[in-house]
């Protein structure tokens, strides 16, 4: 199975700051990446898929990069709205897989 | 306007079995597949398979294979996951979610079922 882990875990910023997730694979996945933001209580909702094209109706703010094993998910400017836990997730091959999520704290 | 919507949420003692259903409206049903993704509570997501209704196709997590089966039925539009001999380990909600049929990634995700395993 292919392993995803994240970084940091956990991250405190303000609102207005630049923040970047890292999403790393354990073996290359292409750019068969996705990112999600969970909110307490909320199904996770798509923000980008292959890796760095932007889901409709997702703020323009949000962006990612990357392909084969890394890969970031940036946020140019905090809003009071992206408060929330993000997740990476692969789906190059069966059986598809989540990193272990970073979670957007208010600092 | 593609929606998912789930049964509603269950309570089963530690060896019995669940089966939650995930019924698609809005779009062409069989034009998706269907996945099963847990969270127990506190924790992140975890995938447990798909299945495309037009052959039955399905990829099951190694994890789950024996305990899990998923089913679809394309008269009524509505997919299903069935989950056997619950532990408390179980205890997650429960949710489905969609990726195109010629491949991509989970655009649309259904509203979640909690399923609590309880002597």
């Amino acid at each position: 199975d292919i392993q995803m882990t994240q970084s940091p875990s956990t991250l405190s910023a303000s609102v207005g700051d630049r923040v970047t997730i890292t999403c790393r694979a354990s073996q290359s996945i292409g750019n068969w990446l996705a990112w999600f933001q969970q909110k307490p209580g909320k199904a996770p909702k798509p923000l980008i898929y292959k890796a760095s094209i932007l889901q409709s109706g997702v703020p323009s703010g949000f962006s990612g990069s990357g392909s084969g094993t890394e890969f970031t998910l940036t946020i140019s400017r905090l809003r009071p709205d992206d408060f929330a836990t993000y997740y990476c997730q692969q789906y190059n091959s069966y059986p598809w897989t989540f990193g272990q999520g970073t979670k957007v704290e208010i600092k | 306007q593609v929606q998912l919507v789930q049964s509603g949420a269950e309570v089963k003692k530690p060896g019995a079995s669940v089966k939650v259903s995930c019924k698609a409206s809005g779009y062409t049903f069989t034009g998706d597949n269907y996945h099963w993704v847990r969270q127990a509570p506190g924790q992140g997501l975890e995938w447990l398979g798909r299945i495309n209704p037009n052959n039955d196709g399905t990829n099951y997590a190694q994890k789950f294979q024996g305990r899990v089966t998923m089913t679809s039925d394309t008269s009524i539009s509505t997919a299903y996951m069935e989950l056997r001999r619950l532990t408390s380990d179980d205890t997650a909600v429960y949710y489905c979610a969609t990726s195109p049929i010629w491949g991509g990634h989970l655009d649309s995700w259904g509203q979640g079922t909690l399923v609590t395993v309880s002597t």
